[in-house]
């Protein structure tokens, strides 16, 4: 069983919707939370950060950890076109040097105008 | 701020040449990077984590005479593939953590071995 489980999609929906984006890990150590957003051959780019469990909203995007049940979540209000990318989970046990990244496999989305 | 690049974008090289792929922070001070490789449509896989001045801890499997690192200054970081071959093809990311705990990435580097 792979630490971190993201379904890859990949997911399409209607310009405006509301996307809910999904990740299962296994180690109950992970404190860290991030989602990343990759665009076609490019590196990924931080959207959001979140330690221990609760919510976090940055403009469009919320993201949800609910520790008790492994599982993270990353919501997209109002989706636009130019959301369209790969949304990759990530997860650490801890900060500092030590903080290894693991990484979930990514959902494609596609926002259709 | 916190802009990280990665030199060249794209290389092609012939089977048994070695690469070099250049990682810099440009705008911070990276005191550790980390190098990636992803597989179409798979997720990053951390191959080694470097500090500056020392040697770099490599993951379980990756080979570290063949994926040489060094990081020899606060702003740089360098991946060796040597002796290339074909299954070494692969797009290869660096990322730099500075003072706060926030990895940043670079624009990665996509290496093809003919």
């Amino acid at each position: 069983q792979k630490e971190v489980e993201q379904d890859p999609g990949p997911l399409s929906v209607p310009e405006g919707a509301i996307v809910s984006l999904n990740c299962t890990y296994s180690n109950s150590a992970f404190q860290y939370f991030m989602w990343y957003r990759q665009y076609s051959r490019k590196g990924p780019e931080l959207l959001m950060y979140t330690y221990s469990s609760g919510n976090k909203e940055d403009g469009r995007f919320t993201a949800q950890v609910d520790k008790s049940s492994k599982y993270i979540s990353l919501f997209i209000r109002d989706s636009q076109p130019s959301d369209s990318a790969t949304y990759l989970c990530a997860m650490s046990e801890r900060t500092g040097n030590t903080g290894k990244l693991i990484f979930g496999q990514g959902t494609t989305l596609q926002v259709k105008p | 701020g916190a802009v990280v690049s990665q030199h060249p974008s794209r290389v092609i090289c012939k089977s048994g040449t070695s690469v070099k792929i250049e990682c810099r922070s440009l705008d911070f001070q990276a005191t550790t990077m980390f190098w990636y490789r992803q597989f179409p449509k798979q997720s990053l896989m951390l191959m080694a984590t470097s500090n500056e001045g020392s040697k770099a801890t490599y993951e379980q499997g990756v080979e570290k005479d063949k994926f040489l690192i060094n990081h020899a200054s606060l702003t740089l970081s360098t991946l060796t593939v040597t002796s290339a071959h074909p299954e070494d093809s692969s797009f290869y990311i660096c990322s730099a953590r500075g003072l706060t705990d926030t990895q940043y990435f670079g624009p990665g580097t996509r290496l093809t071995v003919l």
